[in-house]
Order: C-alpha cells, then sequence, then structure tokens
C-alpha cells in the first residue's frame, strides 16, 4: 500500500497568515494526490485536484503543487472560516486509496 | 441538486452484523465510482472500499473478507454490508463519489457506527 505522510500535524497561525502544510508518499504517485478540508461534525470538502487543480466553488487562496513523493497545500492569506483539519489522499492507486493523518489549523 | 445521504448507522455487539445505504440524487450511482470513507472518533479518514462503474470491488485490507459493498440500480442507492464486527470497526462512515479525475467529490453527511457490549 502507499504510505501518505502529512506535516505538521498540527500548527497556530492568524488570520492573513501564509499557512502550507506538507504531503509524503511512500512512493511516486504522479499528479494523483487530493486534498480536502474538513471541519468539526461535518462531511470532507474536496479542495484540489490532481495535484494543483483547484475545485470549482473553492476560494483561490488555496493553491497545491507537487508530484511524484512531494506534495504541498498552500493557503495564501488564512481566512476565519479556513480553520478546519486538511487531509491529503492519494488517488493513484483507486483500488486501494489512502489519506494522509491530517494537519488541524488552529488559531493562535 | 447533488447529493448523498446514508443511514443504516447504530449500536451493534461485536460479531454483529449492519447495512449501510447511500441514497444518491442528482446523478447515477451505477456510472460512477463509488466509495465508502470511515472516521473512528478523534481520528483521520480511511478509505474503506470501492465499487467501480463495471462493478468490480475492493477492499482495505481491515476489512476484506467482512465488508461487501454494493448498489442497487433501480434505488441508485450503495449499500455496505457489514458482518463480524469488532470495537475498532466504530467509526462515521461516509459514503462519497469519485469523480473522473479520481477524487472525492460529492460525500454524504456521515452515517455513525458504534460495535460494543
Amino acid at each position: 500500500d502507499i504510505q501518505m505522510t502529512q506535516s505538521p500535524s498540527s500548527l497556530s497561525a492568524s488570520v492573513g497568515d501564509r499557512v502550507t502544510i506538507t504531503c509524503r508518499a511512500s512512493q511516486s504517485i504522479s499528479s494523483y494526490l487530493n486534498w480536502y478540508q474538513q471541519k468539526p461534525g461535518k462531511a470532507p470538502k474536496l479542495l484540489i485536484y490532481a495535484a494543483s487543480s483547484l475545485q470549482s466553488g473553492v476560494p483561490s487562496r488555496f493553491s497545491g503543487s507537487g508530484s511524484g513523493t512531494d506534495f504541498t497545500l498552500t493557503i495564501s492569506s488564512l481566512q476565519p472560516e479556513d480553520f478546519a483539519t486538511y487531509y491529503c489522499q492519494q488517488s493513484y492507486s483507486t483500488l486501494q486509496s489512502t489519506f494522509g493523518g491530517g494537519t488541524k489549523v488552529e488559531i493562535k | 441538486e447533488v447529493q448523498l445521504v446514508e443511514s443504516g448507522g447504530g449500536l451493534v455487539q461485536p460479531g454483529g452484523s449492519l447495512r449501510l445505504s447511500c441514497a444518491a440524487s442528482g446523478f447515477t450511482v451505477s456510472s460512477n465510482y463509488m466509495s465508502w470513507v470511515r472516521q473512528a472518533p478523534g481520528k483521520g479518514l480511511e478509505w474503506v472500499s470501492v465499487i467501480y462503474s463495471g462493478g468490480s470491488t475492493y477492499y482495505a485490507d481491515s476489512v476484506k473478507g467482512r465488508f461487501t459493498i454494493s448498489r442497487d440500480n433501480s434505488k441508485n442507492t450503495l449499500y455496505l454490508q457489514m458482518n463480524s464486527l469488532r470495537a475498532e470497526d466504530t467509526a462515521v462512515y461516509y459514503c462519497a463519489r469519485v469523480a473522473t479525475n479520481d477524487a472525492f467529490d460529492i460525500w454524504g453527511q456521515g452515517t455513525m457506527v458504534t460495535v460494543s457490549s
């Protein structure tokens, strides 16, 4: 199975900060990497697919980059509604998909 | 409106069975890949199973041989039959549509399964 490792597991930031979350795959997954946002008690929401494509309706302050094994989710200017947990997911192998452990973004 | 609505969760004893349902509206289940994802209390997301539009099915090692994913095309509904349940299966279970780009673009609201005596 492909293992996905996210870092950090949590971070504290202020409104307006630039935030970067990293995801590393245990083997090359090309650009088959997706990012999700989850708020407490809610279902995950797709933010970025194929490593860098913005899902319809998602604010442009969210961006993704990377390929192969190393990927990044960036929030250019953190907004109050962005405090949540973020997960990466590899879809290189749809018959054994895997998620990263999550990164909780908290208010400083 | 495109949406998924899960049902069927509840409290079950270890070794018991439960069937989850996921009713779709606004799109056709049988024309899409569909997945189940679960989240144990306070933990991260864990992929459980997928059914392809052609009918092939795949499972996480943690549930293989105990869970079965299926669909009813006439009801436009996805199912997850869960047998031999264990305490570690306790989680919120989400169904999700797999988009053509292989990302999970539509999610249900989730249904809670608690395995406890």
